[in-house]
């Protein structure tokens, strides 16, 4: 079956040792996304990619970086991570286009930093 | 800005139907999605409306009225696997991409 796929599901780190997460993808899609996910909040967009062109939101703190060497994989890379960044990060896929497209989410990885 | 809002917490009887309403005010607006999201779990996709009305899909329907900035999803013969959050989401495009902001979501719990 075409999936999203998240590695680690559970990942722990210590405060301030740079740690990175993975999303795969077997859709093929050209649009893909990193979303953090704090508890009883809202998913809230970190930055996507179209094709190779990255595109970061204004509110996403520079701690926070992305590579994606290929269509298939996409990595976020936290390279000091706070203990506010405890969190679950989603990554999904899109196509792209003005008609509908669906974002197809991963099933996340769940960060703990102590 | 961006403004999407929410009830924070439903209960619900199982066999019942339920409504739960979203509203928003964004500067862009591009479609409106439905999501379900278990705990712990990734979002599912439960519905998309762009035009006004209402879109029928089983047990789920939503409607948006673009005017009011409003749309609501209901369910329908509520069963105890549909305690969920669900979340709205409002899509603005970009060009290139669809971008999602998510409303913080309603926390259904169904009873017996």
């Amino acid at each position: 079956d075409a999936m999203v796929i998240q590695n680690p599901r559970y990942q722990v780190t210590q405060f301030g040792k740079p740690v990175t997460l993975s999303c795969s993808q077997t859709l093929n899609h050209n649009v893909m996304y990193w979303y953090q996910q704090k508890s009883s909040q809202a998913p809230k967009l970190l930055f996507h990619y179209y094709d190779k062109d990255f595109n970061n939101e204004a509110d996403t703190p520079d701690n926070f970086q992305s590579r994606r060497p290929n269509t298939s994989f996409c990595f976020l890379d936290i390279r000091s991570p706070g203990l506010g960044d405890a969190a679950m990060y989603l990554c999904a896929t899109s196509t792209t286009g003005l008609t509908y497209n669906e974002q197809f989410f991963g099933p996340g990885t769940r960060l703990t930093v102590l | 800005g961006q403004n999407i809002d929410q009830p924070t917490e439903m209960t619900a009887t199982e066999g019942a139907i339920v409504q739960i309403n979203c509203t928003y005010q964004t500067s862009g607006f591009n479609g409106l999605f439905w999501y379900q999201q278990h705990a712990g779990e990734a979002p599912t996709f439960l519905s998309y409306n762009v035009l006004d009305g209402l879109e029928e899909k089983g047990r789920f329907s939503s409607f948006l009225s673009r005017s009011k900035g409003y749309s609501y999803l209901l369910l329908k013969e509520l069963q105890m696997k549909d305690s969920a959050s669900y979340l709205c989401a409002v899509r603005d495009y970009t060009g290139t991409a669809s971008k999602l902001t998510f409303g913080t979501g309603t926390r259904l719990q169904v009873t017996l």
